[in-house]
């Protein structure tokens, strides 16, 4: 079964810190997708990224980077000079036998809540 | 541009009665899925539907829970004789077609059964 870990259940930085938030997932298809979602104390889910197994390229989206490391099964995320606004709680995803069905289901970590004090 | 939207925000019943849950997808999607988020705990899918079709209920509890999405009108996931373990935040998501594309989410409906 595919399986998703975030192993950091909360951290708590100070602003203009680096954080990284990890994501180790477990999964037998050879295609597969990766996202991060962020979900504000508003509740609602935010799209952060989306990557594919073939793309092991790391992404930076201004002060927002990932990781994928395909060796360690990991999919981090770095926010550097971290901001209050930041603060929610991030999840990461993977997707699940997209080519055997044709659609994907995400399966879920558990989320690592990130506070962030001025 | 519409994102997904989702009502009711907020839903509070009793136990035993029922609960409906409305999904309207973005516009142009006609894929939609259905996640239940127990308190602090991930999302667990539930369901995927096309209109008019159910594709995967795998992660759907077999008993009182039921999902649907006609050729008109939002998805609707239902809750019959709701108990106090059915208390979460259920989200729906939309894709504009199968496979691997962004799953757009709504805002929620947080369901407490008192």
């Amino acid at each position: 079964a595919q399986k998703v870990t975030q192993a950091q259940t909360e951290i708590s930085v100070v602003e203009k810190e680096d954080v990284t938030l990890d994501c180790v997932y477990e999964t037998r298809d050879t295609t597969y997708y990766l996202f991060w979602y962020k979900q504000p104390p508003s509740g609602e889910l935010v799209f952060l990224i989306r990557r594919n197994s073939f793309d092991e390229q790391n992404e930076i989206s201004g002060r927002y980077s990932w990781n994928f490391q395909k060796s360690t099964s990991s999919f981090n995320f770095t926010i550097t000079a971290s901001q209050v606004v930041d603060s929610a709680v991030y999840f990461c995803a993977l997707s699940e036998g997209v080519l055997n069905t044709g659609f994907q289901k995400l399966v879920f970590g558990t989320g690592t809540r990130l506070l962030v004090s001025p | 541009n519409a994102g997904v939207m989702q009502n009711p925000r907020h839903l509070v019943r009793r136990r035993g009665q029922e609960a409906r849950l409305r999904c309207s997808p973005m516009k142009g999607h006609s894929h939609v899925y259905w996640y239940r988020q127990l308190p602090e705990e991930g999302l667990k899918f539930m369901v995927y539907l096309q209109k008019e079709n159910i594709i995967d209920e795998s992660g759907m509890p077999k008993e009182r829970f039921s999902a649907e999405f006609p050729k008109e009108g939002p998805s609707i996931l239902r809750i019959q004789q709701v108990v106090r373990g059915d208390s979460a935040a259920y989200f729906c998501a939309s894709s504009p077609l199968a496979g691997p594309y962004e799953q757009y989410f709504g805002p929620g409906t947080r369901l407490t059964v008192t």
